[in-house]
């Protein structure tokens, strides 16, 4: 069974210029989530996906940041304009609430695209 | 307010010791406590807890999960060099949909 996929691995943008990053989570997984991991620090939730639905988005920095999960299946995320504070760890996870998980695992995370803003 | 709260937040400790990394919570509609570990980016899943299963090993690792003082602890023994690591508890709720939250983590540096 493939992943979840992320790109791109790493990008170095200046402030006030705009970024986005793709996920494809695997496959038959309804639940979809973007994450911001600031260093130092835990995984902080901004958005999760229900199919191609928002469930939360309260953590979302709506002035600048977007998401769309078109069609229920991938998704990206979108930073306009962004800021020196946005540098971080970005983590796509996906998950098959609902179904049963032999090993338990909840959450199937992607690789990650790690974030510079000079 | 934190929901998940972990301590300490790092810890230094030599090949051969053991460690007890703590978790503590505050969630309106518990369902799971899950352990992972962090090395690089992608955290790789460890243990679920929940209700019906309090306590999980897997070798040298082993958790705990006290459901009267909203908490779980996170057992290292005999500590490798490969255990060093960011350690990150994380509840899952469940009120219509179910959603993680992650505590900051507990670094782990272990020294040969």
């Amino acid at each position: 069974e493939a992943g979840v996929a992320q790109s791109p691995r790493y990008k170095i943008i200046e402030k006030r210029q705009s970024v986005a990053f793709w996920c494809n989570p695997i496959s038959g997984h309804a639940t979809l989530y973007w994450y911001q991991q600031i260093l130092g620090q835990g995984p902080k939730l901004l958005i999760q996906f229900q199919n191609n639905g928002v469930v939360d988005d309260s953590q979302l920095p709506k002035d600048r940041f977007s998401a769309e999960r078109l069609k229920g299946v991938d998704s990206t995320l979108k930073i306009q304009p962004a800021k020196l504070e946005d540098s971080a760890v970005y983590l796509c996870a996906s998950s098959p609430w609902g179904r049963i998980s032999p090993t338990n695992e909840k959450l199937f995370f992607g690789s990650g695209t790690q974030l510079s803003v000079l | 307010e934190d929901k998940v709260v972990q301590s300490p937040l790092s810890l230094v400790v030599h090949e051969g010791d053991t460690v007890t990394l703590n978790c503590s919570y505050e969630v309106t509609n518990f369902r799971s406590l899950l352990w992972y570990k962090q090395e690089k980016k992608a955290p790789t899943f460890l243990f679920m807890l929940t209700s019906s299963g309090i306590e999980k090993k897997s070798g040298r690792l082993s958790s705990i999960l006290d459901k009267k003082e909203l908490s779980s602890i996170l057992n290292i023994t005999a500590t490798q060099t490969g255990d060093s690591a960011i350690y990150l508890c994380a509840v899952e709720e469940s009120s219509g949909y179910s959603t993680l939250t992650f505590g900051k983590g507990t670094m782990l540096l272990v020294s040969p």
